[in-house]
């Protein structure tokens, strides 16, 4: 059984630059959240898609941007790169269906940005 | 606001003891509680996930408690081994959110 895909693995770009970050999910799994991991802030919440529709945003913003498609895979984009957006980009997908948060979320590897 | 505390930060322990890491949040009123692991660089991989209304849950040789009435979860782990290595974290949510807080971390260094 396949597990959460993020791709590319590594990235670098340069600062005002933008960069589109994918996920493909477990298959049967619709709901898609990302995260944005720093060693000075941890895990944060970005933002939750199920079927197409973004159900939860974190504080991030707008330059933070996604979406999902119909065969739930996601797309996350940051435009305008800034120095402070260097981190480990995580996706993770979820059995939930009507968002009761009552099944557990698989992980990606995640994607490593690096802006200069 | 939900807050996720772990403490300590780091812990570092010979080869074969058991230990317990914890996991305090602030705010009782959550639906799910789930531990991770992280090695260096790596993504996520969920060990345990604790729903509402259970007290416990075991896998091999980790257990995982929540008491939600005193605002905390631990993972124990018994007979500890060097590949167990790695950073730990919990997470909670709330019913009808998908979005998980999560702790800063225990990094835990097994001493062969």
């Amino acid at each position: 059984k396949a597990g959460v895909t993020q791709t590319p693995r590594y990235l670098i770009k340069t600062r005002g630059q933008q960069v589109t970050l994918s996920c493909s999910p477990i298959s049967g799994h619709r709901s898609v959240s990302w995260y944005q991991q720093t060693p000075g802030q941890g895990l944060q919440f970005l933002f939750e898609y199920f079927s197409e529709t973004q159900r939860n945003k974190g504080n991030f913003p707008g330059r933070f941007s996604g979406r999902q498609f119909s065969n739930s895979r996601s797309e996350m984009n940051v435009s305008t790169l800034e120095l402070g957006d260097s981190a480990l980009y995580l996706c993770a997908s979820s059995l939930a269906s009507s968002g009761t948060g009552n099944y557990g979320y698989t992980f990606g590897s995640g994607t490593r940005l690096t802006v200069v | 606001k939900q807050e996720v505390t772990q403490i300590p930060a780091a812990l570092s322990v010979p080869e074969g003891e058991n230990l317990v890491l914890n996991c305090s949040f602030t705010d009782s009123a959550i639906y799910n509680l789930q531990w991770f692991r992280q090695d260096p660089g790596k993504g996520l991989t969920s060990l345990l996930l604790i729903q509402s209304s259970q007290r416990e849950q075991t896998s091999g040789r980790l257990n995982a408690s929540l008491d939600k009435s005193s605002g905390r979860s631990t993972l124990y782990i018994a007979a500890s081994q060097p590949g167990d290595s790695a950073t730990y974290l919990c997470a909670s949510n709330h019913f009808g959110n998908e979005k998980l807080t999560f702790g800063t971390g225990t990094r835990l260094t097994i001493i062969p």
